[in-house]
């Protein structure tokens, strides 16, 4: 029972470098997002993927590239780090966009970046 | 922006005892769930109830959900400290292609 496995659980960059988090769940969902998580601020939206071939701005998208590589992977690139974008980034997956069907998400155990 | 807005901010109660949190959001919306997060884990879906509905059973967890005042809550009865993690309501906007929208958590600890 793999479900969301991201890597890598940790990393730490100096400023300017770039990055890829990947991710892969085995459930055969269509939907997958990117979160990061940060002290007092709950989980925000990165971007997300609705389907294979699509992909979406979330709330807090800017300093982030992503990729859909097929129904099972997709990665976060992070092009030129900077120290505010030092979080914990969470990958999850769902059957669908959790509107209207109400889909619930799963989510990998975290990936913990520090920019320096 | 976060939709969601959990009370308290912590809560510290003792093995045995209820635990109560209370969940505001400001947009109409499908449905509402709640996670929980062990700490240095990823969230885990523990229940999801729609608009329509007022109340939700799983277990010890009982949450209600007030779509006039825009509100819900999560009541864990009978706590164990294995209960301790941080809690999450998440709102499904009822405009829609919606993701879910978290709010900032309720820290429960359960001391022995």
């Amino acid at each position: 029972n793999a479900g969301v496995t991201q890597t890598p659980k940790f990393q730490v960059l100096k400023t300017g470098q770039s990055m890829t988090l990947q991710c892969a769940q085995d459930m055969n969902h269509n939907s997958m997002y990117w979160y990061r998580q940060d002290p007092g601020m709950g989980l925000r939206l990165i971007y997300y993927s609705a389907s294979e071939g699509t992909t979406d701005k979330g709330e807090v998208p800017n300093g982030y590239n992503v990729s859909r590589l097929n129904k099972r992977e997709f990665s976060l690139r992070l092009e030129s780090a900077a120290p505010s974008q030092t979080s914990v980034y969470f990958c999850a997956s769902s059957e669908a966009v959790p509107s209207g069907a109400g889909n619930t998400i799963y989510f990998g155990e975290g990936s913990w970046l520090t920019v320096v | 922006s976060q939709q969601g807005e959990e009370d308290p901010q912590a809560l510290s109660i003792q093995e045995g005892e209820n635990a109560t949190m209370n969940c505001s959001y400001k947009t109409s919306i499908n449905n509402l769930q709640w996670y929980r997060q062990n700490s240095g884990r990823g969230l885990v879906h523990l229940i999801l109830i729609r608009s329509n509905e007022r109340e939700k059973h799983s277990g010890r967890l009982r949450v209600t959900l007030d779509t006039s005042k825009k509100s819900s809550s999560l009541l864990i009865t009978a706590s164990r400290a294995a209960d301790t993690a941080s809690y999450f309501c998440a709102t499904v906007e009822n405009s829609g292609y919606s993701t879910l929208t978290f709010g900032k958590g309720t820290m429960l600890l359960v001391s022995p």
